[in-house]
């Protein structure tokens, strides 16, 4: 089982470069999200979705854009990278029911370094 | 603001020993909480998921329980091995959108 799978797992910009994550799920789950992770911050909601083509803010959502087009991916994009957004960053997916609240399950994680 | 506290922030032990991880939370209106475990330049596993009606869960060495009225909750590791080692973050649910995650516990067992 593929799972939760995120492409680049590295990635080194030069500030006001682009690019963008790629994550996909084989689970067929409806929501999706994009964390990251900073030393001494935790996990910080960044954007998530309820559902192909629908996206919406979390925490943390300046500088960044996303879209599902498809359900199986949920795309993050940074138009113009910061140093401030070198990070390590997650995405997620669930599947919400009347018997199932919310097991989370994750990737391996996308480590963007924003020189 | 939901607020999670895990304490301690790091913890060492020798392997074989029992040991409890602690997860308190400032508001209980909460859907369900999850424990997971993180390797070193992983991603975050899940352990266990306690729903808001349950007291607790069990999966094999591990038991985590919940007590919503204290804001409390602790993962407990019965005989802990070298492999038990890694990071142990707690995450209180409120809804699709609200999830709030503890800073985590980082654990060494030592051989």
């Amino acid at each position: 089982n593929a799972g939760v799978t995120q492409t680049p797992k590295f990635r080194v910009l030069k500030t006001g470069q682009s690019m963008t994550l790629l994550c996909a799920q084989d689970m067929n789950h409806e929501y999706m999200y994009w964390y990251r992770q900073d030393p001494g911050m935790g996990l910080r909601l960044i954007h998530y979705s309820v559902g192909e083509g629908t996206t919406a803010k979390g925490e943390v959502p300046d500088g960044y854009n996303v879209s599902r087009l498809k359900k199986q991916n949920f795309l993050l994009g940074l138009e113009s990278a910061a140093p401030s957004q070198t990070s390590v960053y997650f995405c997620a997916s669930t599947r919400w029911t009347s018997a199932n609240t919310g097991e989370l399950f994750f990737g391996e994680g996308s480590r963007l370094t924003v020189l | 603001k939901q607020e999670v506290t895990q304490i301690p922030a790091a913890l060492s032990v020798p392997e074989g020993e029992n040991l409890v991880l602690n997860c308190s939370f400032t508001d209980s209106a909460i859907y369900n909480l999850q424990w997971f475990r993180q390797d070193p330049g992983k991603g975050l596993t899940s352990l266990l998921l306690i729903q808001s009606s349950q007291r607790e869960q069990t999966s094999g060495r591990l038991n985590a329980s919940l007590d919503k009225s204290s804001g409390r909750s602790t993962l407990y590791i019965a005989a802990s091995q070298p492999g038990d080692s890694a990071t142990y973050l707690c995450a209180v649910c409120r809804g699709y959108s609200t999830l709030t995650f503890g800073k985590g516990t980082m654990l060494l067992v030592s051989p």
